[in-house]
């Protein structure tokens, strides 16, 4: 069965600091899309970034960097010199295609504290 | 551009009495269409999802009930709420299954 596994409830760092988010999936599919999202306080869900399991080159956007590894089924997420703006809650999810639904799995959450 | 409406933004409602929120999709032809409810403190849960008009399916057995009249517009509703019908609603829309979802602002719902 699919699964997205957020082991990290709650993460709180200084400002600068970088911070990990570990997200861990399983899926019996060799077809399948992973998320990144983020919910700040107004709840709103943000897209950050999606992956394909074909492609598992990292991707850099700014101080943001996903490192993607099908070997251990993870998908981090890292934020380089954190910001107060950072703070949210962090969302993992999986889709598998074979299901052409679009249906997203989402881990529980990461919720990042960013203190000044 | 693509643009996904919700409302209300907030709602308290007491139990037992009937619940409709909309959900419209603009800039956009025939979305997959996505109801999800996230209770507090926890993650998003898939209510049900639509990939055309008048196609529906259920993910959790409850008293909701969703419907896409119109190609952009999908609602959710109940004929009696519960407690537990409490949560915060999200729609979501992408052109197809391969891409990434956008969420709407949202509907935060109180039974009480």
């Amino acid at each position: 069965a699919q699964k997205v596994t957020q082991a990290q409830t709650e993460i709180s760092v200084v400002e600068k600091e970088d911070v990990t988010l570990d997200c861990v999936y399983e899926t019996r599919d060799t077809t399948y899309y992973l998320f990144w999202y983020k919910q700040p306080p107004s709840g709103e869900l943000v897209f950050l970034i999606r992956r394909n399991s074909f492609d598992e080159q990292n991707e850099i956007s700014g101080r943001y960097s996903w490192n993607f590894q099908k070997s251990t089924s993870s998908f981090n997420f890292t934020i380089t010199a954190s910001q107060v703006v950072d703070s949210a809650v962090y969302f993992c999810a999986l889709s598998e295609a074979p299901s052409n639904t679009g249906k997203l799995i989402f881990g529980q959450g990461t919720t990042l504290q960013v203190k000044p | 551009s693509q643009t996904i409406h919700q409302w209300p933004a907030t709602l308290v409602q007491p139990v037992g009495s009937p619940l409709s929120l909309e959900c419209t999709v603009e800039g956009t032809s025939n979305p997959n269409l996505y109801w999800y409810r996230q209770a507090a403190g926890r993650g998003l849960q898939l209510l049900f999802y639509s990939v055309g008009i008048g196609q529906i399916s259920s993910e959790v057995p409850q008293n909701l009930s969703a419907s896409r009249p119109q190609d952009r517009q999908f609602i959710l509703s109940s004929k009696k709420l519960l407690l537990s019908d409490s949560g915060f609603y999200l729609c979501a829309w992408t052109r197809d299954f391969t891409y990434e979802q956008y969420f709407g602002p949202g509907t935060r719902l109180t039974v009480t």
